[in-house]
C-alpha cells in the first residue's frame, strides 16, 4: 500500500524555523517527482513546492519563495521542508503528495498531513 | 499569475446531477485536475487530464474542458459525494501549481 506520512509540525513562534518530514513506503520514492501542498483553517489548497526525483529540479510558490527549502533522501525514502523566517500567514495543514501526472503534474497519494501554527 | 475561478458552492438533491466548473484563461489548453477533499480529511484525486479517472473512483464521476472552462460532473449524486472539490492545474509560463478557491457540494 502506497503510505505518506507528514510529522515535525508543531506551534513555533514568528521568525522562527520548522523541518517537516513525509516519509514514503509501498512505491519506489526515487522514480517520483514529490510536492508540499498547504492548507490554512478554514481556507483552499495552496501549492507549496515541488522537487524532480533526482533533485535536478525545484520550483517554489512566490510566498515561501527563499524562506523554506524543499530537499529529499532517496536512500530514506524522505521528502523534507525547512521553513525558516516563518510568519504567521504559514499556519496551515502542510501535506506531502506524490506526482501521479509528471509531465501535467497531478497528486496522489497524499499524506494525512501535519499542523503547523506560526504564532507567538 | 494564472488564475482558477470557482463557484463557492453547488447544491444538488440526491440522484442528480452536479456540475462544477472551473474557470481560467485558455484554460483548455491545459490539462486539469479534480480533487475531491471531505471533512477533516486529505484530499484525493478524482479526475486527471481533463477526463481520467484513477482506479477506484466511480464512472459517476466525469471531467470536460474546453475553452475557458473545465467541468466537473457527478451523475447520480449520493449523499457521500458532499464535499469539497478543487480544480487545478500546472502552469508552464510561470513553473508553478494553481489550484482553485475551491467548491462546497452540498447534497439536499
Amino acid at each position: 500500500e502506497v503510505q505518506l506520512v507528514e510529522s515535525g509540525g508543531g506551534l513555533v513562534q514568528p521568525g522562527g524555523s520548522l523541518r517537516l518530514s513525509c516519509a514514503a513506503s509501498g512505491f519506489t520514492f526515487s522514480s517520483y517527482s514529490m510536492n508540499w501542498v498547504r492548507q490554512a483553517p478554514g481556507k483552499g489548497l495552496e501549492w507549496v513546492s515541488y522537487i524532480s526525483s533526482s533533485s535536478s529540479t525545484i520550483y517554489y510558490a512566490d510566498s515561501v519563495k527563499g524562506r523554506f527549502t524543499i530537499s529529499r533522501d532517496n536512500a530514506k525514502n524522505s521528502l523534507y521542508l525547512q521553513m525558516n523566517s516563518l510568519r504567521a500567514e504559514d499556519t496551515a495543514v502542510y501535506y506531502c503528495a506524490r506526482d501521479k501526472c509528471s509531465s501535467t503534474s497531478c497528486y496522489g497519494p497524499w499524506g494525512q498531513g501535519t499542523l503547523v501554527t506560526v504564532s507567538s | 499569475s494564472y488564475v482558477l475561478t470557482q463557484p463557492p458552492s453547488v447544491s444538488v438533491a440526491p440522484g442528480q446531477t452536479a456540475r462544477i466548473t472551473c474557470g481560467g484563461n485558455n484554460v483548455g489548453s491545459k490539462s486539469v485536475h479534480w480533487y475531491q477533499q471531505k471533512p477533516g480529511q486529505a484530499p484525493v484525486l478524482v479526475v486527471y487530464d481533463d477526463s481520467d479517472r484513477p482506479s477506484g473512483i466511480p464512472e459517476r464521476f466525469s471531467g470536460s474542458n474546453s475553452g475557458n472552462t473545465a467541468t466537473l460532473t457527478i451523475s447520480r449524486v449520493e449523499a457521500g459525494d458532499e464535499a469539497d472539490y478543487y480544480c487545478q492545474v500546472w502552469d508552464s509560463s510561470s513553473d508553478h501549481v494553481v489550484f482553485g478557491g475551491g467548491t462546497k457540494l452540498t447534497v439536499l
